[in-house]
């Protein structure tokens, strides 16, 4: 069954800094993998998806990297604003239908 | 484009009550699927279906029906409410079933 861990489960940062968040899974046989935002109170926004065969995808300010062999995604904020403040989660497609998200890390930005 | 909706925003009922969750999408999407999302567990399927007349289970179906008969709509009935199903409840679609979710706003169900 795969597993998919977040860790920090929450993370507390200046403006200004770049942000790097953490994802985990056990089985590395995934199709891709997602990165969703969620603010409080509201539903899930993809930010990026990355195929298997890819190594990292960007869009602005974000990149996320993904390696396989290892069971290991990395999301990259750069110079972080309050507007960043969210929960970020990730999720791996493992087969045709089930995607298997992590718990998420509450990413805080002070002014 | 609405997107994806949902509807109610909030719900709460008794033990043993049924009721029905709706969802819609306007993009003319495939696939679409139910998420409960509880603290401290990220979101699980619940079930899910890649067209209309299809539909199957997904991790935990327990307690919960579905029927797409239109590629619209996507309703979840609660057949007997327990307070194990308070949970908040989304919806999502996409073109097909690896392609990005597309999530709506949620219904947070409490059951008391």
């Amino acid at each position: 069954k795969q597993e998919v861990t977040q860790i920090p489960a929450a993370l507390s940062v200046p403006e200004g800094e770049n942000l790097v968040l953490n994802c985990s899974f056990t089985d590395s046989a995934i199709y891709n993998l997602q990165w969703f935002r969620q603010d409080p109170g509201k539903g899930l926004t993809s930010l990026l998806l990355i195929q298997s065969s890819q190594r990292e995808q960007t869009s602005g300010r974000l990149n996320a990297s993904l390696d396989k062999s290892s069971g290991r995604s990395t999301l990259y904020i750069a110079a972080s604003q309050p507007g960043d403040s969210a929960t970020y989660l990730c999720a791996v497609r493992e087969d045709d239908y089930k995607l298997s998200f992590g718990a998420g890390t509450t990413v805080t930005v002070r002014a | 484009n609405a997107g994806v909706t949902q509807t109610p925003k909030f719900q709460v009922l008794k033990t043993g009550q049924s009721m029905t969750l709706q969802c819609a999408q306007d993009m003319n999407h495939e696939y679409m699927s139910w998420y409960r999302q509880d603290p401290g567990m990220g979101l699980r399927l619940i079930h899910y279906s890649v067209g209309a007349g299809i539909t199957d289970q997904g991790e935990v179906p327990n307690g919960y029906n579905v029927s797409r008969s239109t590629t619209e709509d996507f309703p979840l009935r609660l057949l007997s409410a327990a307070p194990s199903q308070t949970s908040v409840y989304f919806c999502a679609s996409s073109p097909t079933v690896t392609d990005t979710q597309y999530f709506g706003p949620g219904t947070r169900l409490t059951v008391l």
